[in-house]
């Protein structure tokens, strides 16, 4: 089975802290995603990348940032934290190339709060 | 551009009674279509998927049928359990290199026993 590991479960910071979030998928997927989930919002994607230091912004990558310098390791990087980013931080993987049908696999979520 | 509508929630039903959750697509081409599933605490699980058009993704007694006639792909269970309880996203991929998935806002269910 696809293993995806986010570093924490539940994280609290401090209002202008930088905050790292990681992401580990242990099945060799060139894809990585970072979204934020908000009540009566969904999932919006936040950074997507599709090899090694390969990066794409999503919908919502302001006051982000993203790392990713080997295939199995993406990190997400709030520079200056902000109340506004309290949120449920989930990551996902997925596998690219002929026959690849999209699916994601996601890791258990971070739940970030910032003070 | 690409897009996928789902009903709004909560839906709330006695164990038992028959579910219907509605997806529809907005996208050029063949996408391949998923539902996934959230349990409270944990992060999403692909439920079921479809890849081309009248194929019908079924897992756990839940199944969905790609309808391209209509852009729709609802997802419907006979008969539900207190466990089912979660919340559920539709969504759709073009099958690009990127990899990139268009999710609806979720559906929150409720079974009562």
């Amino acid at each position: 089975d696809v293993k995806v590991t986010q570093s924490s479960r539940y994280l609290v910071k401090r209002t202008g802290e930088k905050v790292f979030l990681e992401c580990v998928q242990d099945m060799d997927h060139e894809n990585m995603f970072w979204y934020r989930q908000d009540p009566g919002l969904g999932l919006r994607l936040i950074y997507f990348s599709y090899d090694v230091k390969m990066k794409e912004k999503g919908d919502i990558p302001e006051g982000y940032s993203v790392s990713r310098e080997k295939k199995e390791r993406f990190s997400l990087i709030l520079e200056s934290a902000s109340t506004n980013q309290t949120s449920m931080y989930l990551c996902a993987s997925s596998r690219t190339g002929w026959g690849s049908t999209d699916t994601q696999y996601f890791g258990p979520g971070t739940r970030l709060t910032v003070l | 551009g690409d897009s996928v509508t789902q009903m709004e929630g909560p839906v709330t039903l006695s164990e038992e009674a028959f579910l219907t959750i509605n997806c529809t697509y907005t996208a050029t081409g063949y996408p391949s279509l998923f539902w996934y599933v959230q349990y409270p605490g944990e992060g999403l699980q692909l439920l079921l998927k479809a890849t081309k058009a009248d194929d019908k993704g079924s897992n756990k007694g839940f199944e969905a049928t790609y309808r391209k006639e209509t852009t729709s792909f609802h997802l419907e269970k006979g008969s539900v359990q207190v466990s089912d309880s979660a919340v559920y996203f539709c969504a759709l991929g073009r099958g690009s290199t990127l990899g990139r998935l268009y999710f609806g806002r979720g559906t929150q269910l409720t079974v009562w026993p």
